[in-house]
């Protein structure tokens, strides 16, 4: 079966530097892949979808990489703040036509030191 | 638009006792999402319906019964819960061609 693989342990950046996180996948490269953020007690929100035929995808100061020879995903944020402190899932689908839900990872947590 | 929302937001069972978890989207989406959520096993799919009318299970969805009402309502049922079904429930929906998914907040669920 696919897998989706992302260090669950946090992830200690200090403020103003570049926070970068690692999405890993087994076999089968997935359609296509989405970062979302989760605050605790509160259910997550969509951040940047990223399609195996895509290097790169920027939105502000988040940056996602696709790259199917690693079978790894880079998710970029620069200048980070405490703000950004949350924990990040990656998630994948396999089927690509958007319908048959996510294959999540377990979700990193971010924690940006002042 | 109040997006996706979850009945109830917390409840406490007793192990065999029967409910269902409501969930409504006022998007229009056509895709509708139940997930559960345990610490160190992250989001995992339990059934979805790609469509009204259409239900598929996911992952995890033994145990669990769902029932697409209309395009807004999807209902999750637990028959008889156990403990093992303590978690946190996520409801979602996606309007499909931009397949980026609208999470609801959650359904915290405890059974004793």
């Amino acid at each position: 079966s696919q897998k989706i693989e992302q260090n669950s342990e946090a992830l200690n950046i200090q403020e103003g530097k570049t926070a970068t996180l690692t999405c890993n996948y087994t076999n089968y490269s997935p359609a296509y892949l989405q970062w979302y953020r989760q605050d605790p007690g509160r259910g997550p929100v969509f951040l940047l979808l990223i399609r195996e035929n895509e290097k790169e995808k920027r939105k502000e100061r988040l940056k996602v990489t696709f790259d199917t020879t690693l079978k790894q995903s880079l998710f970029h944020i620069t200048a980070s703040q405490p703000a950004d402190s949350a924990t990040y899932l990656c998630g994948g689908s396999y089927s690509g036509g958007g319908a048959d839900g996510l294959t999540f990872g377990k979700g990193t947590h971010l924690i940006i030191q002042p | 638009n109040a997006g996706v929302t979850q009945t109830p937001k917390f409840q406490v069972l007793k192990t065999g006792q029967s409910m269902t978890l409501q969930c409504a989207q006022d998007m229009n989406h056509n895709s509708m999402y139940w997930y559960r959520q345990d610490p160190g096993m992250g989001l995992r799919l339990i059934y979805y319906s790609a469509s009204e009318g259409t239900t598929d299970k996911g992952e995890v969805p033994n145990g669990y019964n769902v029932s697409r009402l209309n395009k807004r309502e999807f209902s999750l049922r637990l028959e008889s819960a156990a403990p093992s079904q303590t978690s946190v429930y996520f409801c979602a929906s996606t309007r499909g061609e931009t397949y980026e998914q609208y999470f609801g907040p959650g359904t915290r669920l405890t059974v004793t």
